[in-house]
């Protein structure tokens, strides 16, 4: 079975500062790794995906992450946010299977 | 593409009383997934329909239960509703997420059960 840990529940941080948002997982299995963002009042929609080749993944709004297999880790990292980055961001993990399974999520909240 | 419409997206119940919840996918996917979003507790995996038949189901009771039409469209119905299951419910549809296909979102259902 999968599991997945986002360790950090809220994460304050002042705008153009830099910001990382940590994501563990814990599989026997290989799996394919996700970010996904939700603003407010919103459904969530993917922010970018691991599935094989190139460990660092990047979206086009300046986010990236890392894939780190012996740490079972995909910490997400943006080197200066903004405000409009305020939301929840959740981690997400894939077996292969019909389901994905999801972290608590990490709410960002940009100061200016 | 249109994206994956929820309806309706906001209701009150009472407990005791049963829902259905409808979700069309983006057209030309498959799969419908549905998870149930609470505070704390994240997404929580109800179950998965693809061709109209249920692949995979979360650990929910049987009060919780779902169908896919032949045009992909999903409900989702919980019967005897209770306090706690008071949440957002999300559907997702995908061409088939074991091979990490993305996976879309709704922008959900809000049921608050008094």
């Amino acid at each position: 079975a999968q599991s997945v840990t986002q360790l950090d529940s809220q994460v304050p941080v002042f705008e153009e500062a830099p910001v990382e948002l940590r994501c563990n997982y814990s599989s026997s299995v290989s799996v394919y790794l996700f970010w996904y963002v939700q603003y407010p009042n919103q459904g969530l929609q993917l922010l970018l995906k691991y599935l094989s080749g190139s460990t660092l993944v990047e979206s086009i709004n300046g986010f990236e992450a890392e894939f780190n297999k012996s740490q079972t880790s995909f910490h997400l990292r943006k080197p200066s946010v903004h405000i409009s980055d305020t939301a929840e961001y959740f981690c997400a993990v894939s077996a292969g299977t019909y389901k994905y399974i999801f972290g608590t999520g990490t709410r960002l909240k940009v100061l200016a | 593409k249109a994206g994956v419409t929820q309806t309706p997206r906001y209701l009150i119940k009472t407990r005791g009383q049963q829902v259905t919840l409808s979700c069309s996918p983006i057209s030309g996917h498959r799969s419908v997934s549905w998870y149930q979003q609470t505070p704390g507790q994240g997404l929580q995996f109800l179950f998965e329909y693809f061709s109209e038949t249920q692949r995979n189901k979360g650990n929910f009771p049987g009060r919780f239960s779902g169908r896919q039409f032949s045009n992909s469209r999903s409900e989702m119905n919980v019967s005897t509703l209770e306090l706690g299951d008071s949440a957002l419910y999300l559907c997702a549809s995908s061409d088939d997420p074991r091979s990490g296909d993305t996976i879309y979102f709704g922008e959900g259902s809000w049921l608050t059960v008094v």
